[in-house]
């Protein structure tokens, strides 16, 4: 069945530096890709997104790049800060069924 | 103005009973979805509702039954709650999941908790 694989699942960074989490889907058929940012007891929250037709999306310090080929898609956190510690999910998108990754919890050491 | 939003926030039972979570949004959406999320944080969607009809059913058990009265909500009975439904229990919506590239918004979630 539809897959999606997030690595790595814990990722620990000192403040300033930067965070990389990596997904791989297996359904090339997914054309949308979008990232989610969970604090502790809240709701999932949309922090960028990417479509099939796009290789690389930026958003001031957040980054998603896209290889339709190898069927995988990365966030890239730069200057990473205290209030980036929070678990981020990928997911991949096709019509109106979303596959979610099982999450990477970063830490963001001050 | 909360977009999405799930009552009840907390909700603790005995296992074998019946209970229900609602969940309303705001923002003229076309599709809704509840997602089961486990102790392990993994999010799993389980009903697709788009214009009040269900689209997506991921083989979850008979016991959990979504209703669509309209396009702006989306409630879910449980019956015969168990200890494995134990969860945050999410509420979203986007508009027009069956076109490609819509985000979702999620309630706040329902912590279900049986003893």
């Amino acid at each position: 069945g539809e897959n999606v694989e997030q690595h790595p699942s814990t990722l620990s960074v000192q403040e300033g530096d930067s965070a990389v989490i990596k997904c791989t889907y297996s359904d090339s058929a997914s054309n949308y890709f979008p990232w989610y940012k969970q604090e502790l007891g809240k709701r999932p929250q949309l922090i960028i997104d990417i479509r099939s037709n796009v290789g690389e999306k930026k958003d001031q310090r957040i980054a998603v790049t896209l290889n339709k080929t190898a069927k995988h898609f990365s966030l890239h956190i730069t200057e990473t800060q205290p209030e980036d510690s929070a678990v981020y999910f990928c997911a991949a998108s096709k019509g109106f069924k979303t596959i979610f990754g099982a999450g990477t919890r970063l830490f963001v050491k001050a | 103005d909360t977009a999405v939003s799930q009552t009840p926030k907390y909700l603790v039972t005995q296992m074998g009973n019946d209970k229900s979570i609602k969940c309303e949004q705001n923002l003229g959406h076309d599709t809704m979805y509840w997602y089961k999320q486990d102790s392990k944080k993994f999010l799993k969607i389980m009903f697709s509702y788009n214009n009040k009809e269900l689209i997506i059913n991921e083989t979850v058990p008979n016991r959990f039954s979504p209703k669509s009265p309209d396009k702006a909500h989306l409630n879910l009975h449980i019956n015969s709650l168990e200890l494995g439904d134990s969860a945050v229990y999410f509420c979203a919506s986007s508009q027009g999941g069956g076109r490609a590239g819509q985000p979702q918004h999620f309630g706040d979630g329902t912590r279900l908790s049986i003893l």
